[in-house]
């Protein structure tokens, strides 16, 4: 059975780089059948996508969040990893990582399997 | 590239049928049929339910299905149970190789 957990801290000052890091179980990042994505919750809100890599090592990225992003994946230890500067209290989510299930398709957006999620607080 | 659009709440009584609209542009909804649906209860990660607009995975029910209509996806479920009350969340690709989620639905079983 395939599991995602994710790892890091859980409080970052605002104006430093939050790192997160996603390590899977069960199965191999390594497949051209996945792509492999960030999802996050602000409290009380909606899901927001962050971004995705594939096994090629190829980013998808939110454009908004493109200049402050870095997805990037350890095939090596079956993992991948986010990393978000400059971060603000805007920042504050439960952040997911999540397997994108290809279905053939580039980027299809079926998330089937979630890790349980990390919430991530930006104190000023 | 904004969110698509859902009600912020629907209700239904069990057993009823209810329906649960994501509205987006033909930048998104309406030029692919890759939609996605996902249910979320209180404090747990999200569920897969419906993807490729109509499509459910293994193990979910054939109560939950989905549609498209022009910018319009829909996910309808019928026979309603009080385990189905929930937040639904649209998911949708974007013309350049993105995504985009909806606001999410709160679903209140009465």
């Amino acid at each position: 059975q395939l599991q995602l957990q994710e790892s890091g801290p859980g409080l970052v000052k605002a104006s430093e780089t939050l790192s997160l890091t996603c390590t899977v179980s069960g199965g191999s990042i390594s497949t051209s059948d996945y792509y492999w994505g960030w999802i996050r919750q602000p409290p009380g809100k909606g899901l927001e996508w962050i971004g995705s890599i594939y096994y090629s090592g190829r980013t998808y990225y939110k454009p908004s969040l493109r200049s402050r992003l870095t997805i990037s994946a350890d095939t090596s230890k079956n993992l991948f990893s986010l990393k978000l500067s400059s971060v603000t209290a805007a920042d504050t989510a439960v952040y997911y990582c999540a397997r994108d299930n290809a279905w053939g398709w580039e980027l299809p957006g079926s998330f089937d399997y979630w890790g349980q999620g990390t919430l991530v607080t930006v104190s000023s | 590239q904004s969110a698509l659009t859902q009600p912020a709440s629907v209700s239904g009584s069990p057993g009823q049928s209810i329906t649960i609209s994501c509205t987006g542009t033909s930048s998104d909804v309406g030029n692919y049929n890759l939609v996605s649906w996902y249910q979320q209860h209180p404090d747990k990660a999200p569920k897969l339910m419906i993807y490729e607009v109509s499509k459910r995975p293994s193990g979910v029910s054939n109560r939950f299905s989905g549609s498209k209509s022009g910018n319009t996806a829909s996910l309808t479920i019928s026979g309603l149970q009080a385990e189905d009350e929930a937040d639904y969340h649209c998911c949708s690709y974007v013309a350049g190789a993105t995504l985009v989620f909806g606001g999410g639905t709160k679903l209140t079983v009465l």
